[in-house]
């Protein structure tokens, strides 16, 4: 069966502190892997998705970066954190349910930054 | 780019209350819809879906929702709410002209009083 594993589950940084946010699939090849942030009353906002290693769409101009060095792997970086980077980190890749396209979440990285 | 709109940000109810929470999105072609649920502590997970067909769909827990194409809208409901429907609830599209895209809206929390 397919897993999806993201770490760290929470992650405390200065401001102007690197990131690196990990998100792993198994059970599948080729997946259509996700990053969306998750702020209280916002949503989930789509930062950016990968069709492919070395494929990376970004949504959002931000402070963020993703890069896909595996197949399998999805990580989301920056190089100087800022405050504003705060929130609730989602990685998903795209699966097949009942014939039709759906996400499938991992359980999420929360990042403060101080 | 697509938007998805939920218009209930914060719902209180009593068990056995019946449940509708509003969803509008701007997308004119084809779509696919969500409904996405986090309960407390745990994973995004999928409610429902809808890709084509009898614009009526049931998903878990006595969850159904209705595609109504000329309201662009995809409302949840459910005739009689329990005390662990207490969650998050997330309303999603996928459109045409990108299908890789999954745009989400401000999520509606929901609390039923036991």
């Amino acid at each position: 069966s397919q897993t999806i594993h993201q770490w760290p589950a929470t992650l405390v940084q200065p401001v102007g502190s690197p990131l690196s946010l990990e998100c792993t699939v198994e059970g599948t090849s080729n997946p259509n892997l996700y990053w969306y942030r998750q702020a209280a009353g916002r949503g989930l906002q789509l930062l950016f998705y990968s069709v492919g290693i070395g494929q990376i769409s970004s949504e959002v101009p931000q402070n963020l970066s993703a890069s896909r060095p595996q197949d399998r792997q999805f990580i989301l970086s920056s190089k100087k954190l800022l405050l504003s980077d705060s929130g609730f980190y989602l990685c998903a890749w795209r699966s097949r349910v009942s014939g039709a396209n759906v996400l499938t979440f991992g359980a999420g990285s929360r990042l403060t930054v101080l | 780019a697509q938007s998805v709109s939920q218009h209930n940000h914060h719902v209180i109810l009593s068990e056995a209350a019946s449940l509708e929470l509003g969803c509008n999105y701007s997308y004119g072609g084809t779509v696919n819809l969500f409904w996405y649920v986090q309960y407390p502590g745990q994973h995004l997970q999928l409610l429902l879906k809808y890709f084509s067909g009898d614009p009526l769909v049931k998903g878990i827990k006595g969850f159904e929702a209705e595609f109504i194409k000329s309201k662009f809208s995809f409302n949840l409901r459910k005739p009689s709410v329990q005390w662990s429907d207490t969650a998050e609830y997330f309303c999603a599209v996928n459109a045409g002209g990108n299908f890789n895209k999954f745009y989400f809206g401000s999520g509606t929390k929901l609390n039923v009083k036991p």
